[in-house]
């Protein structure tokens, strides 16, 4: 248990529908992450939030909509989706986007399916 | 470009010792993780390097050169729940984080 919590853990979707993964951490930190994680291939940054603003947008397609209402949730809108958006979601958090050492606590992911 | 080399897979022994290297090629150098990930789970923070040398906590240690870009996770008496994935990471000169793409390792009885 590392205090960030995802759901659903698992999702499948046609490519017509509307989805949104939830992100939630309990550890009072103030950046969130969210990252796609593809078999045998390195994380891909997509987001980052910093005390509720939008700090990087890592040149992701529209069809992915982040929503960040507060420090402690995060929010992935997922429509028109594409068979290659399947892949693990992870959402991460940390105390802030300023110390480059600091430790991310990692969810345990969303399994998303794209039929 | 930036770049991240770890074996993809490793095979060890319930007791023996193995070494994972990490080999990176970044824009500049500001740190390097080391996270473990079981299958289906969350990666979990295991260490921090910045400076050169060997860094121990308990069973795990890691090492830095930066010379040579180079780390290694170093891990000890080997157990069946260290069968994972272990994360190399490396921050940037622009403080972006730059992952390897993972090593699996399977521990055999």
């Amino acid at each position: 248990e590392t205090g960030v919590t995802q759901t659903p853990r698992h999702l499948v979707m046609g490519m017509t529908n509307k989805k949104s993964l939830k992100c939630e951490q309990h550890l009072g930190h103030n950046a969130m992450y969210w990252y796609k994680q593809s078999a045998k291939k390195p994380l891909e940054l997509m987001f980052v939030y910093n005390f509720k603003e939008q700090t990087e947008n890592n040149s992701v397609p529209s069809r992915f909509s982040p929503e960040c209402p507060n420090s402690s949730h995060l929010f992935l809108h997922l429509h028109t989706l594409q068979p290659e958006d399947s892949a693990l979601y992870l959402c991460a958090s940390s105390q802030d986007r300023g110390d480059p050492a600091e430790e991310q606590f990692f969810g345990p992911g969303t399994r998303l399916t794209v039929l | 470009g930036q770049n991240i080399d770890q074996p993809t897979e490793m095979t060890a022994t319930e007791g023996a010792i193995v070494q994972i290297n990490c080999t990176y090629q970044t824009s500049g150098f500001n740190g390097l993780f080391w996270y473990q990930q079981h299958a289906g789970e969350a990666p979990t923070f295991l260490s921090y390097n910045v400076l050169d040398g060997l860094e121990e906590k308990g069973r795990f240690s890691s090492f830095l050169s930066r010379s040579k870009g180079y780390s290694y996770l170093l891990l000890k008496e080997l157990q069946m729940k260290d069968s994972a994935s272990y994360l190399c990471a490396v921050i940037d000169s622009n403080y972006q984080l730059i992952w390897g793409a993972g090593t699996k390792l399977i521990i055999k009885p």
